[in-house]
């Protein structure tokens, strides 16, 4: 069985700092891993994902995710935020084979980015 | 283009009525899914189909239905509704199980 956790509920940080969510996964077998971005109002949508090969991430609007195996982690990082990266972010993770299947969300970390 | 779409957008009605929110993707993919939103952004799915069959079935009250008429579409049907049942729900789809999932907008619900 897989699961997700996202240790922070809320992130604070000022507009132009870098910022680093985390997200740590439990699983027995090898995983998919996905971060999603929800703006206010809408729906999720796919910021970046590891399937597999390199381990350094780069996804949409800037973001960047590194696959940790050993910390089992899949931490999402911007260098510099702006006020528009303000939303709700989720790890999620799904194992790459068919079998007991599960694609788990994690709780969600709020970004607010302040002026 | 609208990838995957539901209807209404927004639903307010009273305890006990029965009402239902449909959804369409025109990805062609093969798998679809219904996610429950709570006021907290918690995600919790609730079904999801793969080529109409119903493969997750979570731990949901009976009064919600899924029906897949087809492959392009998953709607959820809800009977006698509850305060309890007052989220936003999503529905989603992917090309297969293990993939990235695109979602629709998402029907806030208010049950009174």
């Amino acid at each position: 069985a897989q699961s997700v956790t996202q240790l922070d509920s809320q992130v604070p940080v000022f507009e132009e700092a870098p910022v680093e969510l985390r997200c740590n996964y439990s699983s027995s077998v090898s995983v998919y891993l996905f971060w999603y971005v929800q703006y206010p109002n809408q729906g999720l949508q796919l910021l970046l994902k590891y399937l597999s090969g390199s381990t350094l991430v780069k996804g949409i609007n800037g973001f960047e995710a590194e696959f940790n195996k050993s910390q089992t982690s899949f931490h999402l990082r911007k260098p510099s935020v702006h006020i528009s990266d303000t939303a709700e972010y989720f790890c999620a993770v799904t194992p790459p084979t068919s079998g007991t299947y599960k694609y788990i969300f994690g709780t969600g970390t709020r970004l607010k980015v302040l002026a | 283009d609208t990838a995957v779409s539901q209807t209404p957008k927004y639903l307010v009605t009273q305890m006990g009525n029965d009402k239902s929110i449909k959804c369409e993707q025109n990805l062609g993919h093969d798998t679809m899914y219904w996610y429950k939103q709570d006021s907290k952004k918690f995600l919790k799915i609730m079904f999801s189909y793969n080529n109409k069959e119903l493969i997750i079935n979570e731990t949901v009250p009976n009064r919600f239905s899924p029906k897949s008429p087809d492959k392009a579409h998953l709607n959820l049907h809800i009977n006698s509704l509850e305060l309890g049942d007052s989220a936003v729900y999503f529905c989603a789809s992917s090309q297969d199980r293990h993939n990235e999932q695109f979602f629709g907008p998402g029907t806030r619900l208010t049950v009174l």
